[in-house]
């Protein structure tokens, strides 16, 4: 098993480009987060997905992030216009609803800066 | 305030010592209490998950959740270079989903 695949790994980028994330989940889990980690706030949730529909994106912080996720397999997160304070890592994670001890699994994340 | 605080740390031991990490809440709805392991450059992984209050122990660690106090702790023993990260708990209402994360304790076990 591959785990959960980020991709890009580094992004640089300048103030008011669009960034896209992409994330590939474990095959066969139905659940996929989207995470971003800063120093300052630590790890925060920003949107989450159950069998591809949208369930909570409370976290997300403005009408710049929006997600998708249209299959299975890939979700994006798109930051556009980027900013300087998007500077973070953001985490992919998927999880599997079937019984047993329940966990969710990270990708290795992109670790973004805005210039 | 928060509703999971966890000191930051960093927290710097010798090898060979007993590690106490801790967390408390304020949200009495939780359920699921999990500790994360995250080494540097990586994305974090569980180490350990426990359902409501008690004991759980997993080779040299050792879950505790204290939910009257809403605390909950993990103790490594005989701690190792190896074990040196980041810890960060978490916690859900409702198994995996939503979780809700402190803000990592940094561990360094010095040889």
């Amino acid at each position: 098993d591959a785990g959960v695949i980020q991709s890009p790994r580094h992004e640089v980028t300048e103030m008011g480009q669009e960034v896209t994330l992409r994330c590939k989940p474990i095959s066969g889990h139905n659940s996929l987060f989207w995470y971003r980690q800063t120093m300052m706030r630590g790890l925060e949730l920003l949107i989450y997905f159950n069998n591809n529909v949208p369930i909570d994106d409370s976290g997300m912080p403005e009408d710049r992030f929006s997600a998708k996720m249209p299959n299975a397999s890939f979700s994006t997160l798109k930051i556009q216009p980027s900013e300087p304070r998007d500077s973070a890592v953001y985490f992919c994670a998927s999880r599997t609803t079937s019984r047993g001890q329940e966990t969710q699994y990270f990708g290795p994340g992109t670790r973004l800066l805005v210039l | 305030q928060k509703e999971v605080e966890q000191d930051p740390g960093p927290l710097s031991v010798p090898e060979g010592a007993i590690v106490s990490l801790n967390c408390t809440y304020s949200n009495s709805a939780f359920q699921y209490f999990m500790w994360y392991r995250q080494y540097s450059r990586k994305g974090p992984e569980l180490l350990m998950y426990t359902y409501s209050s008690g004991n759980k122990e997993d080779g040299r660690f050792t879950a505790q959740v204290d939910k009257s106090s809403k605390y909950i702790s993990l103790f490594i023993r005989d701690s190792q270079p190896s074990d040196s990260a980041t810890y960060l708990c978490a916690m859900s209402m409702g198994g995996a989903q939503k979780l809700v994360f402190g803000q990592g304790t940094r561990l360094t076990i010095n040889p």
